[in-house]
């Protein structure tokens, strides 16, 4: 089955720019989906298919995608931005859904 | 706004059923693809399953003798059951609209909390 990884943690200082990856075989053939979850709440959608941001999603968080990584990149972090974030794509092989194991930004 | 929740008992038996249903509102839920996500407590997400339209549906591997998506139209509601639980399946469960099979969850519930627990 096709495998996810994400470091465990990042930290950042405020106002620096993060960059959280997501290592898979060949990712970059696949739409990678990124979600940030604050304690006690839901997961939300902040980038998909690489690099498209909903609406209301600050242009400072941007993905990318290719070879085998994908990252995530904020730029001038805040304190709000302390949270998990995970990826996520759709194998096409398995036709199966597959999360990362998630990332810690900490933002000193 | 397309709103989410979810809802069921938050204490099961081992070996029981779990019974959990998402009350969609806001759009039709005809109309686009519905997932069920679990995260157990202080770990990552995992996927379930999905479901569109009662027409089709995917599980996760590891789960897909265990489970069953369902869609109740005129009550613009979806459903899941899981049988024989265990432990391990003590889990936030949350429900979402997804954009399409390929997976980007839009909408989240809130999630719900189901312990496994004699």
């Amino acid at each position: 089955s096709y495998v996810l990884t994400q470091p465990p943690s990042v930290s950042v200082a405020p106002g620096e720019t993060a960059r959280i990856t997501c290592g898979g075989n060949n990712i970059g053939s696949k739409s990678v989906h990124w979600y940030q979850q604050k304690p006690g709440q839901a997961p939300l959608l902040v980038i998909s298919y690489d690099r498209d941001r909903p609406s209301g999603i600050p242009d400072r968080i941007f993905g990318s995608n290719s070879g085998n990584t994908a990252t995530l990149t904020i730029s001038g972090v805040e304190a709000g931005d302390e949270a998990d974030y995970y990826c996520q794509v759709w194998d096409s092989s398995s036709d199966h859904w597959v999360f990362g194991g998630g990332t810690k930004l900490t933002v000193l | 706004q397309v709103q989410l929740q979810e809802s069921g008992p938050g204490l099961v038996k081992p070996s029981e059923t779990l019974s959990l249903t998402c009350s969609v509102s806001g759009t039709s839920i005809s109309s686009y693809y519905w997932s069920w996500i679990r995260q157990p407590p202080g770990k990552g997400l995992e996927w379930i399953a999905y479901i569109y339209y009662s027409v089709e549906t995917n599980y996760n591997p590891s789960l897909k003798s265990r489970v069953t998506l369902s869609i109740d139209k005129s009550k613009n509601y979806l459903s899941l059951r899981l049988r024989s639980v265990t432990a391990a399946d003590t889990a936030v469960y949350y429900c979402a609209r997804v954009s399409s099979k390929y997976g980007a969850n839009t909408d989240w519930g809130q999630g719900t909390l189901v312990t496994v627990s004699s």
